[in-house]
């Protein structure tokens, strides 16, 4: 099973909602990744998670709050989000160590529009 | 940072035209770079991993070579379909991965 799913496919939510985003492995990957996409640019990373401990946050703002409870999960926490959060949200998921011929196994991703 | 840029943004060619495209890349310490084919509501996946200079991959109708000292790549697509129809991106690989924008292409039947 080479698939990396995520939920919910679509999400709209107010300014003051609290919402998740979901993204479920199971290749056995110990490395996964949170990355925001807004268009015509490229995907940018927001959190690395490397056997269940973060090991990079590319100094993302509080009201977005990673989650790993186990190997196979990757949570997203959303409070009080601007509209300019509005993007699709991709999880990826990649084996350790991270070999350079590693390829990231990416999910379909979360379109999340911020009224 | 690491500036990854693909050219051109977009693309439309008729069914059966070969094509191709640019990744270029900052060329000092290079370690690997991917390619990755996107389409519409799909996931990403991964089409090369490419790490030596000179290397060249194929997959099916697909060809990438890989120019390191000058920090380029192309991807070719030979005979192009419809179901070739995709956003291209490039990923220069470091202690994270540097994507570009990504090339769309559209195949006109």
């Amino acid at each position: 099973d080479t698939e990396v799913t995520q939920t919910p496919k679509h999400l709209v939510m107010g300014m003051t909602n609290k919402k998740s985003l979901k993204c479920e492995q199971h290749m056995g990957h110990r490395a996964m990744y949170w990355y925001k996409q807004k268009a015509k640019k490229p995907p940018e990373l927001m959190f690395v998670y490397s056997y269940e401990k973060l090991s990079i946050n590319e100094s993302v703002p509080s009201r977005f709050s990673p989650e790993c409870p186990n190997s196979s999960l990757l949570n997203l926490h959303l409070h009080a989000l601007q509209p300019e959060d509005s993007a699709l949200y991709l999880c990826a998921s990649r084996e350790v160590p991270t070999g350079r011929t590693y390829e990231q196994y990416f999910g379909p991703g979360t379109r999340l529009t911020v009224t | 940072i690491l500036n990854v840029e693909q050219s051109p943004q977009s693309l439309h060619v008729q069914e059966g035209d070969s094509t191709n495209f640019t990744c270029s890349f900052p060329s000092s310490n290079f370690y690997a770079l991917h390619w990755y084919r996107w389409e519409t509501a799909k996931s990403p996946e991964a089409l090369f991993v490419m790490t030596l200079n000179g290397d060249e991959k194929k997959k099916g109708r697909i060809s990438a070579t890989l120019n390191t000292k000058e920090g380029y790549s192309y991807l070719y697509i030979k005979g192009s379909q419809p179901e070739d129809s995709a956003t291209y991106l490039c990923a220069r690989v470091g202690n994270q991965f540097y994507f570009g924008t990504g090339t769309s292409l559209t195949v006109i039947p």
